[in-house]
């Protein structure tokens, strides 16, 4: 069975300039997270949909953050002005079902911001 | 809302030990719990999930046990290996969402 597959794995841009993730999950996965991880933390949920639907967003800072997952398989998550405090590996994963199953784990794209 | 923390940050142990990694919360009305291991540039690897209704889960070398009343669970690695070296992280399921601790970083000396 094919992971959770993400790219790009490594993005150095500068500030204020644009960046675009992508994730596929595991096949027939229903719910897929988007996590943001800080140096030092543990992963920080941003945004988290059941198909193609979102179920939770509350940490998603939307003034400049936006993820779209559309016809309920892949995802992409958008950064748009970057700022330095941006810094950070970008983690998607999935799962089954939306009552916490097992979650699974995409080995992230780490983002750098010059 | 949910509060995670793992005590300590960092252990470093001589190979063979066994060893116990801790994880607390603050609010016992969870779903499910689960450990995770993360190597350095990589994403994470799920370890063990336990269900709120179960008290712990095994395998191979790694236990874990779920109290939910105490909002404590742990992590036993008997007969720890170099191989065992990375960092830990626990996250607590509520009803949609996971919370994630920020982690034991282990070191097993050879």
């Amino acid at each position: 069975e094919a992971g959770v597959a993400q790219s790009p794995r490594y993005k150095i841009i500068e500030k204020r300039q644009s960046v675009a993730f992508w994730c596929n999950p595991i096949s027939g996965h229903a719910t897929l997270y988007w996590y943001q991880q800080i140096l030092g933390q543990g992963p920080k949920l941003l945004i988290q949909f059941q198909n193609n639907g979102v179920v939770d967003d509350s940490q998603l800072p939307k003034d400049r953050f936006s993820a779209e997952r559309l016809k309920g398989v892949d995802s992409t998550l958008k950064i748009q002005p970057a700022k330095l405090e941006d810094s950070a590996v970008y983690l998607c994963a999935s799962s089954s079902g939306l009552l916490n199953y097992e979650q699974y784990f995409g080995p992230g794209t780490r983002l750098t911001v010059t | 809302k949910q509060e995670v923390t793992q005590i300590p940050a960092a252990l470093s142990v001589p190979e063979g030990e066994n060893l116990v990694l801790n994880c607390s919360f603050t609010d016992s009305a969870i779903y499910n719990l689960q450990w995770f291991r993360q190597d350095p540039g990589k994403g994470l690897t799920s370890l063990l999930l336990i269900q709120s209704s179960q008290r712990e889960q095994t395998s191979g070398r790694l236990n874990a046990s779920l109290d939910k009343s105490s909002g404590r669970s742990t992590l036993y690695i008997a007969a720890s290996q170099p191989g065992d070296s990375a960092t830990y992280l626990c996250a607590v399921g509520d009803f949609n969402k996971f919370y994630f601790g920020s982690g034991t970083k282990l070191n097993v000396k050879p």
